[in-house]
């Protein structure tokens, strides 16, 4: 069974662009999550998508959004890149409908901005 | 607000000694769900455990070994006999239940700074 996949696994982008991240569930999952690992902050927690709609969002700024697909795969779109955005982004899918559910993370896509 | 804390950020050993990884939890909800994950060198978070609040019965895995004391807050882990294999960063973390329009811990992940564990041959 393939797991979650992340696309693409590197991007560089410079300041003031706009980046998209992709990512596809493991087949059965519906929910979604996004995190962001940045050097020095650990990982924190971006978005939660679940049947299509956004469920919960961490402490970030507006710039930071997202959307799920009628085929639970999932797009983070960053905007107006800031050097601070530099980072690996992980996506992570589990089943739906129940909190508690084990996460399961993808390889991550490194953004760098320079 | 939740919060996780691994007071290691680093521990290092040499192969086949035990090694406790320490994890300590802050939550206002009653039900909530507490993990280990491990992250090797090349990247990927690989999921290691999941447990409830309402079931403190000690687990073993193999060479895993997980401690929970809700008395004390803590779900600690024990790797037994480690290998170099082992070597990698390993991450506690905690979900919540709490549904409220503010700050709500539904479903997401608060994970701790996560403890680099070095196993030497």
């Amino acid at each position: 069974e393939a797991g979650v996949t992340q696309s693409p696994t590197h991007l560089i982008k410079t300041r003031g662009q706009q980046a998209t991240l992709r990512c596809s569930p493991i087949s059965g999952h519906t929910s979604v999550y996004w995190y962001q690992q940045a050097l020095g902050l650990g990982l924190q927690f971006l978005l939660w998508y679940d049947e299509g709609e956004e469920r919960n969002r961490g402490n970030f700024p507006p710039r930071f959004s997202g959307r799920q697909f009628p085929n639970y795969s999932s797009e983070l779109n960053v905007n107006a890149l800031e050097l601070e955005d530099s980072a690996l982004y992980l996506c992570a899918s589990s089943l739906a409908g129940r909190t508690g559910q084990p996460q399961h993370f993808g390889d991550g896509t490194r953004l760098s901005i320079l | 607000a939740q919060k996780v804390t691994q007071a290691q950020t680093e521990i290092s050993v040499v192969e086949k000694e035990d090694v406790t990884l320490d994890c300590v939890y802050e939550t206002r909800d009653t039900t909530y769900y507490l993990f280990w994950y491990k992250q090797p060198p090349s990247g990927e978070l690989v999921f290691l455990i999941r447990r409830n609040s309402f079931d403190e019965q000690n687990e073993i895995s193999g060479r895993y070994s997980w401690n929970f004391q809700k008395s004390t807050s803590s779900f600690n882990f024990t790797i037994t006999a480690s290998q170099v294999v082992d070597s990698a960063v390993y991450f506690c973390a905690l979900s919540g239940t709490t549904l409220n329009a503010g700050g709500t811990s539904y479903g997401k992940l608060t994970f701790g700074q996560g403890t680099i564990l070095t196993v030497h041959p």
